[in-house]
C-alpha cells in the first residue's frame, strides 16, 4: 500500500463548477500537507500548504486537512479553463518538511 | 531571476553506460533537491541537501545512484551501468531553507535507457 493514496481521474468539469480533489494517507507521522499543481510538461508548482488539520483558503481555493481521517482535500470554486493540469498532493512528516511524499496526481480539464 | 535549471534536456543513453545529469538551483537557494517521476506518477523523493551535506539519501533505489553538490550550489545525480528500468524523467527542486515546503522545480532530464 502506498503512503499516499490519490485518484488518478481525469476529472473532466464544465467551467465555473466546484471542483473536490482528495487524498488519503497511511503514515500517522505527517503534519505538513500540500498541493502542487503541474501543468503539461512543466514542473510542479506549490499552490497551498497547510500544517496539520484545518483550513486554509486562498481565493478560489480552499486546503482542508482532517488528521483523524487522514483525508485531505482541495476545493476549487468557479472553476477556469485555466486551471486544467494535474494536481498533486504533498505530505511531509519531518519538521523542516523537506523530505516530500507525493500523490500519484489527479488530471483535471475544465472544459469552456 | 532565473528558475532552477538542469541539463541536458534530453538524455539517451545505452544500457551500462553511466550517466550524470546536472542541476543549477535558484541563486541562494540552500536546500536542493532529486526527484524521479514516472509517466502519469507524482514525483518519488531521491535525495536531499543542505548546503553541500546530503542530509538524507533514503530515495535513491541502489547504490548505482549517487549524488553531489560539492560546492553548496550546482549538483550532479549520477547513474552507473544504466538498466532500462531507470528510464523516467528526473527533476531537480530547490527552496530557500526559511519553508522547505515550497520547493522550486526545474523542468526536469528525460532519460531513457536503450
Amino acid at each position: 500500500q502506498k503512503e499516499v493514496e490519490q485518484d488518478p481521474g481525469p476529472l473532466s468539469v464544465p467551467e465555473g463548477a466546484i471542483v473536490s480533489l482528495n487524498c488519503t494517507y497511511s503514515n500517522s507521522a505527517f503534519q505538513y500537507f500540500m498541493w502542487y499543481r503541474q501543468y503539461s510538461r512543466k514542473g510542479p508548482e506549490l499552490l497551498m500548504y497547510t500544517y496539520s488539520s484545518g483550513n486554509k483558503e486562498d481565493g478560489r481555493f480552499t486546503a482542508q486537512v482532517d488528521k483523524s481521517s487522514k483525508y485531505i482535500s482541495l476545493f476549487i470554486r468557479d472553476s477556469q479553463p485555466s486551471d486544467s493540469a494535474t494536481y498533486l498532493c504533498a505530505m511531509s512528516a519531518d519538521s523542516s518538511a523537506s523530505k516530500i511524499i507525493f500523490g500519484s496526481g489527479t488530471r483535471l480539464s475544465i472544459r469552456p | 531571476g532565473a528558475g532552477v535549471s538542469q541539463s541536458p534536456r534530453y538524455k539517451v543513453t545505452k544500457r551500462g553506460q553511466d550517466v550524470a545529469l546536472r542541476c543549477d538551483p535558484i541563486s541562494g537557494h540552500v536546500s536542493l533537491y532529486w526527484y524521479r517521476q514516472a509517466l502519469g506518477q507524482g514525483p518519488e523523493f531521491l535525495t536531499y541537501f543542505n548546503y553541500e551535506a546530503q542530509q538524507d539519501k533514503s530515495g535513491l533505489p541502489n547504490d548505482r545512484f549517487s549524488a553531489e553538490r560539492p560546492e553548496g550550489s550546482i549538483s550532479t545525480l549520477t547513474i552507473q551501468r544504466t538498466e532500462q528500468r531507470d528510464s523516467a524523467m528526473y527533476r531537480c527542486a530547490s527552496s530557500s531553507g526559511r519553508s522547505s515546503y515550497e520547493q522550486y522545480f526545474g523542468p526536469g532530464t528525460r532519460l531513457t535507457v536503450t
